[in-house]
């Protein structure tokens, strides 16, 4: 069983363009969880979704951040117009189709976001 | 809002110690806490999870006890080995979310 998988693994983007990264959860998990490590600072929730439905986004900055997890393929965090202060690992997390709470949440290897 | 904290930020020890690791959390309605390791420029990988209704949770060398009503989770890592050198998180739930302590890095000295 793959555990949670995310593309690209090192993104490079300079000011204004696009970063979009990819989460394909583990097999049979329904639910996934974005989370954003700034350099020197602890992981932060960013948003929560199930298939086809944003369940959270309270953690998510109001402007040129969004996310989806459609039928089918991956959940995608999209950032617009990126700035230097985007420069981050952003890590993707899944849990089991059941959900809900006292659910172990499994975590992908990150992707690195380095904003030029 | 559920705070967590981790304190000492590092730790270094000689091989064959055990190792305490200390964690603190601000709502005691947690429902779950969970413990990871994160080696540098890495994911993060589950350890061990606590249920609420769990006072502790085993596996190989870890242990990981939790204490709702003074707001702490430890984890004890025995005989350590230069292998265990990593960070470690500690997070807590009181829903979906987790939230994240700074983390403690240990050095295992061979």
């Amino acid at each position: 069983n793959a555990g949670v998988m995310q593309n690209p693994r090192h993104l490079v983007r300079r000011r204004g363009q696009e970063a979009r990264l990819r989460c394909s959860p583990m097999k049979g998990h329904s639910h996934v969880y974005w989370y954003r490590q700034l350099p020197e600072e602890g992981l932060k929730f960013m948003v929560y979704l199930q298939k086809e439905n944003i369940i959270d986004e309270s953690g998510m900055p109001k402007e040129r951040f969004s996310a989806e997890f459609p039928k089918e393929g991956p959940s995608i965090l999209r950032i617009q117009q990126v700035v230097r202060g985007d420069s981050a690992a952003y890590f993707c997390a899944s849990s089991p189709t059941t959900g809900g709470l006292n659910n172990e949440q499994f975590f992908g290897p990150g992707t690195r976001l380095t904003v030029l | 809002k559920q705070e967590v904290t981790q304190i000492p930020a590092a730790l270094s020890v000689p091989e064959g110690e055990n190792l305490v690791l200390n964690c603190s959390f601000t709502d005691s309605a947690i429902y779950n806490l969970q413990w990871f390791r994160q080696d540098p420029g890495k994911g993060l990988t589950s350890l061990l999870l606590i249920q609420s209704s769990q006072r502790e949770q085993t596996s190989g060398r870890l242990n990981a006890s939790l204490d709702k009503s003074s707001g702490r989770s430890t984890l004890y890592i025995a005989a350590s080995q230069p292998g265990d050198s990593a960070t470690y998180l500690c997070a807590g739930s009181n829903d979906y979310k987790l939230s994240f302590g700074a983390g403690t890095t240990v050095t295992v000295r061979a």
